[in-house]
């Protein structure tokens, strides 16, 4: 499965948009893109996914470029209850996940 | 809806001790997996059932073992605990295995080994 880096940390203000990259440059034809977020001390919560297209849910939107080398979670309106640890993972033809360190985002009042 | 549910939610051992982690869903996935997560550190897999009857290892599978009971429930055991399993355990399901279904996340067994 190809590898994903994402930026340690980043914060936003409540009410705006919180924007997450992700790169993934050696992702594969065949890769999804999956994001899933960790609040504090809680299991790994799915958030969304995508293949080529851009995706929207209610929770957030997916933009993978149309190269597929990067993407980024869109957060519209962030709420203090979305700060957390989001995860950018690229997966194959099975479900293996594999997490890394994950973009720490704080959302400040 | 429970979803992913996992007992105990803490437990503490001594050295040397075994210990069984459970894990049941209800959602009627088909597929489960064994995470555990070291501070600071992403979820790496131990163990998963791709369907019922069948297990296989995943990155770091060595001091464990696992038993797919039935279609629901998915358990961990800990045969000889050593202190560097210390670590907060989570299971999860998915619908498939094959064709890339998220997964679900139960909320975790914090499991101290002194």
């Amino acid at each position: 499965d190809a590898k994903t880096t994402q930026p340690p940390s980043m914060d936003c203000a409540e009410g705006r948009a919180a924007n997450l990259p992700c790169n993934h440059s050696t992702i594969s034809g065949n890769e999804y893109v999956y994001w899933y977020r960790q609040i504090h001390s809680q299991g790994p919560q799915y958030i969304i996914h995508g293949l080529k297209n851009n995706e929207t849910n209610e929770m957030a939107s997916l933009i993978i470029t149309e190269d597929r080398k990067s993407s980024t979670l869109i957060l519209p309106h962030a709420t203090l209850r979305d700060t957390a640890v989001y995860y950018c993972i690229v997966t194959g033809a099975n479900s293996k996940l594999t997490f890394g360190k994950g973009i720490t985002l704080s959302v400040r009042p | 809806n429970a979803g992913v549910t996992q007992t105990p939610k803490f437990q503490v051992l001594k050295t040397g001790q075994s210990m069984t982690l459970q894990c049941a869903q209800d959602m009627n996935h088909n597929s489960m997996y064994w995470y555990r997560q070291d501070p600071g550190m992403g979820l790496r897999l131990i163990y998963y059932s791709a369907s019922e009857g069948t297990t296989d290892k995943g990155e770091v599978p060595n001091g464990y073992n696992v038993s797919r009971l039935n279609k629901r429930e998915f358990s961990l055991r800990l045969e000889s605990a050593a202190p560097s399993q210390t670590s907060v355990y989570f299971c999860a399901s998915s619908n498939s295995f094959y064709s890339n279904q998220p997964q679900h996340f139960g909320d975790g067994t914090r499991l101290s080994i002194l």
